[in-house]
């Protein structure tokens, strides 16, 4: 069974710009869960989608967005990208809500904004 | 503020030796607290999960406890291996938010 994947893995932006990164979870999976990690702050929470609705929210600006479409497949968006957006973003999936189950983490797409 | 804690920040331990990392949290009520691994470079693995109603579980040379009444929760890990050289992040999940809480890890190194 194919793990999670996540594309890109690198990416390199300008401040200002928007970023999308994509998320595919592992097949069979309703919930994709998307968190940012950085060195200082550890693994921040962004947001779950379940069947394609939003099921919770971190406590970031409305920059960050995302989206589920009904094959579970997500995306993630960064609006008007800022230096401290730059971090490994990670993506998990789950059979059922993130809490009440296993999460399977994908490798991460590393951002870096200059 | 709902928090999770974790210490030491770095532990540096021979090969063949055992090791315990702690998990202080806040978080309360919660639902489950869970270990993960993190290998450098790639996403966290999941280690154990115990509801609060557990005390202990393990999984091949990691062992979790749970202390519900102090908020505490350790994880063992026996006869380490270079393998085990990683960080190693507590999580709670917070029953009224349904949100997971992720401590800041322990980052293990495990040297020959």
């Amino acid at each position: 069974k194919a793990g999670v994947t996540q594309t890109p893995r690198y990416l390199i932006k300008t401040r200002g710009q928007q970023v999308t990164l994509s998320c595919s979870p592992i097949s069979g999976h309703r919930s994709v869960s998307w968190y940012q990690q950085t060195p200082g702050q550890g693994l921040q929470f962004l947001f779950e989608y379940f069947s394609e609705t939003q099921r919770n929210k971190g406590n970031f600006p409305g920059r960050f967005s995302g989206r589920q479409f009904s094959n579970s497949r997500s995306e993630m968006n960064v609006s008007t990208l800022e230096l401290g957006d730059s971090a490994l973003y990670l993506c998990a999936s789950s059979s059922r809500l993130a809490g009440a189950d296993t999460q399977y983490f994908g490798p991460g797409t590393r951002l870096t904004v200059l | 503020k709902n928090q999770v804690e974790q210490s030491p920040q770095s532990l540096i331990i021979l090969e063949g030796k055992n090791c315990t990392l702690q998990c202080n949290y806040t978080v309360s009520p919660f639902s489950n607290l869970r270990w993960y691994k993190q290998d450098t470079g790639r996403g966290p693995v999941s280690l154990t999960i115990m509801t609060f109603s557990e005390n202990t579980k393990s999984n091949g040379r990691y062992t979790a406890t749970l202390d519900a009444d102090t908020k505490q929760s350790s994880l063992h890990i026996t006869a380490s291996q270079l393998s085990d050289s990683a960080s190693y992040i507590c999580v709670v999940d917070s029953y009224n938010t349904d949100k997971l809480i992720f401590g800041t890890g322990t980052r293990l190194q495990v040297f020959p």
